[in-house]
């Protein structure tokens, strides 16, 4: 079984602090994928990282995968309110699935 | 609206009543999957529909669980005589052919509470 751990498991931090959550496997992965989810709401997706040691960026969120495509990790320069969510990491099974994190509850305190 | 419709947005069921929960795909979108997210849980798959086709469902308890997906309407997952660890949400994603690799689109969800 291919099994996502995130970390931390909550983070609450003030506005305009920077923070990272990570998404770690023992297993390699051809894709990774992170989704944010606010309360009542389904996950929307925010990027798929495919190659081994990628970066990017979307505005202040910057995505990594590792190099041996077990981990990645996301950060967030300069948090705001509006950030605040369920982050969830994913990556494909060997089927049509995917197995999803636990998750990184984040608060961005004004 | 171009997006993953789920309805009802809650429903409550007594325990031994029947959930029905509906899923209309992304326009273009010919392939549908449910996942279910119980509390302090993350998200588990439960099937993988394409048109008037299950491919996969694995994921889906062997009895009280179904899920079709027609060639017209939307996609219904269906519990029969729901217990009250049914209670949960209930999420649809759809992706066009040989795209679900990529990411999904998913819709807002279903809550469902057996009370």
């Amino acid at each position: 079984t291919q099994l996502l751990e995130q970390s931390p498991q909550f983070l609450s931090i003030q506005e305009g602090e920077n923070l990272t959550v990570y998404c770690n496997s023992s297993s390699v992965f051809s894709s990774l994928q992170w989704y944010r989810q606010e309360p009542g709401e389904g996950p929307v997706l925010l990027v798929t990282v495919v190659t081994g040691g990628e970066v990017k960026k979307l505005k202040r969120l910057t995505f990594q995968f590792g190099d041996a495509r077990k981990d990645s990790s996301l950060h967030i320069t300069a948090a705001q309110p509006g950030d605040t969510g369920l982050y969830l990491c994913a990556g494909p099974t060997t089927g049509n699935q995917f197995y999803f994190g636990t998750g990184t509850s984040l608060t961005v305190i004004p | 609206n171009a997006g993953v419709m789920q309805n009802p947005r809650h429903l409550v069921r007594r325990r031994g009543q029947e959930a029905r929960l509906r899923c209309s795909p992304m326009k273009g979108h010919s392939h549908v999957y449910w996942y279910r997210q119980l509390p302090e849980e993350g998200l588990k798959f439960m099937v993988y529909l394409q048109k008037e086709n299950i491919i996969d469902e694995s994921g889906m308890p062997k009895e009280r669980f179904s899920a079709e997906f027609p060639k017209e309407g939307p996609s219904i997952l269906r519990i029969q005589q729901v217990v009250r660890g049914d209670s949960a949400a209930y999420f649809c994603a759809s992706s066009g052919p040989g795209q679900g690799t990529y990411g999904y689109t998913f819709g807002s969800g279903t809550r469902l509470t057996v009370v």
